[in-house]
């Protein structure tokens, strides 16, 4: 199974801070990297795909970058919505697809 | 508009069962393949499995295969999932997604999970 890990686990931020979190897998899943947000007792939504396309209805402060192994999603300016949980997932050649282990963005 | 509802919160003891449902509406319920994940709290969502309530096929991750089944009534516009020998690993929050219709291999729209609780 592909393995991916996300850094930090934890980032402590501020309203309009800039935020970057990376996502890493251990084999590369070309461009089938997905990132959701996932608020306390909620499901997880879908905010972009395919490593950079933002889902319909997502706002443009959300961006994602990377190819292979490494992958980025930027918040440009942290919004009170945004203090969230964000996983990053593969969806590459085989089953099972696979999630990191999430960053939480906190205050 | 589009929706999945699941069913609420099971209790069980351990080696017994539980049958989750996952209710859709608003869109092709046939034309969209269907994921099974859960979630532990402080982890990452864990993928289950796949089914096609369009043709029956399921897919199944081999660390739950012989004791996961994944069924589909197109009548109800439901599908189900069934997990057997319950151990206390097993408590999480279980969720059903569908196969994102615009990137297939993401899953863009999540029904809300039922909780399963395991325990003496």
């Amino acid at each position: 199974d592909i393995q991916m890990t996300q850094s930090p686990s934890t980032l402590s931020a501020s309203v309009g801070d800039r935020v970057t979190i990376i996502c890493r897998a251990s084999q590369s899943v070309s461009t089938r990297l997905a990132w959701y947000q996932q608020r306390p007792g909620k499901a997880p939504k879908l905010l972009i795909y395919k490593v950079s396309t933002l889902e319909t209805g997502v706002p443009s402060r959300f961006s994602g970058s990377g190819s292979g192994t490494e992958f980025t999603l930027t918040i440009s300016s942290l919004q009170p919505d945004d203090f969230a949980t964000y996983y990053c997932q593969q969806y590459n050649g085989y089953f099972p697809w696979t999630f990191g282990q999430g960053t939480k963005v906190e205050v | 508009q589009e929706q999945l509802v699941q069913s609420g919160t099971e209790v069980r003891k351990p080696g017994a069962s539980v049958k989750i449902s996952c209710k859709a509406s608003g869109y092709s319920f046939t034309g969209s393949y269907m994921y099974w994940v859960r979630q532990t709290p402080g982890q990452g969502p864990e993928w289950m499995g796949i089914t096609n309530p369009g043709g029956g096929s399921t897919t199944v991750a081999q660390k739950f295969q012989g004791r996961v089944t994944m069924t589909t009534d197109t009548s109800t516009t439901t599908v189900y999932l069934e997990v057997n020998t319950l151990t206390s690993d097993d408590t999480a929050i279980y969720f059903c997604a569908r196969d994102g219709i615009t990137a297939p291999g993401t899953l863009d729209l999540w029904g809300q999970g039922t909780l399963v609780i395991v325990s003496p």
